[in-house]
């Protein structure tokens, strides 16, 4: 079946730290791949998406890319600001007509001024 | 702005005693989802409409029940809530073309307590 692994958390940083939170998955054919974000007593936030292999989706100062040969998709901030701090989940959704998401056990992120 | 809207944020009921949840959405999009995330954790698909067909998750308690009346709203019901059944319930929303699946969309969620 399908599976997200996300790095374990808490991750706690200083602002303008540079930050990666890892994300492998497992799936067949070409997943699509997602990182979203939750903030505190809220819902959860697309933050970014890929749709196929060598994809880089960015927004936010944030970035991922799908690897395939690596089954990875990677967060990356160069800089941290303390209102990044949240959860970020790792989720991909199947090729073909599945339309779940299959979840990462989220990575909770502080961030110190 | 376009979104899935959530109501209420906070919901308080009894144990045993049936509550329903409500979501709905201004984007148009034919898919709707609930979930069920607790504390700590990745939010647990429960179930969803692809348009007015529903798709039940196999570990799914006979206890949550949907429904989805049009486009635009989709509600919850527990039947008959137990104290494991307190958690945040978010909505979420997609379109699907032509099998590949766009994004989700989530409201805020409910955050169900039971007393």
């Amino acid at each position: 079946g399908n599976s997200v692994t996300q790095m374990e958390g808490p991750v706690t940083l200083s602002e303008e730290a540079f930050l990666t939170i890892n994300c492998t998955y497992t799936a067949t054919g070409y997943p699509s791949l997602f990182w979203y974000v939750q903030y505190p007593g809220e819902g959860l936030q697309l933050l970014l998406k890929a749709t196929k292999a060598d994809d880089k989706g960015s927004n936010k100062g944030f970035e991922a890319t799908y690897r395939k040969e690596t089954t990875s998709f990677h967060l990356e901030k160069g800089s941290v600001q303390v209102s990044d701090s949240a959860v970020y989940f790792c989720a991909l959704s199947p090729s073909g007509s599945a339309r779940q998401l299959t979840f990462g056990s989220g990575t909770q992120l502080t961030v110190l001024p | 702005d376009a979104m899935v809207i959530q109501n209420p944020r906070y919901q308080v009921t009894q144990f045993g005693k049936p509550v329903t949840l409500s979501c709905s959405q201004t984007l148009n999009h034919n898919v709707m989802y609930w979930y069920q995330q607790k504390s700590s954790q990745a939010p647990k698909l429960l179930f969803h409409y692809y348009d007015k067909d529903f798709n039940n998750e196999a570990d799914t308690p006979d206890n949550f029940q949907s429904r989805r009346p049009n486009t635009s709203f989709c509600f919850l019901d527990i039947r008959s809530p137990g104290l494991g059944d307190a958690a945040m319930y978010l909505c979420a929303t997609s379109r699907a073309l032509g099998g590949r699946n766009q994004p989700q969309h989530f409201g805020d969620g409910t955050r169900l307590s039971i007393l």
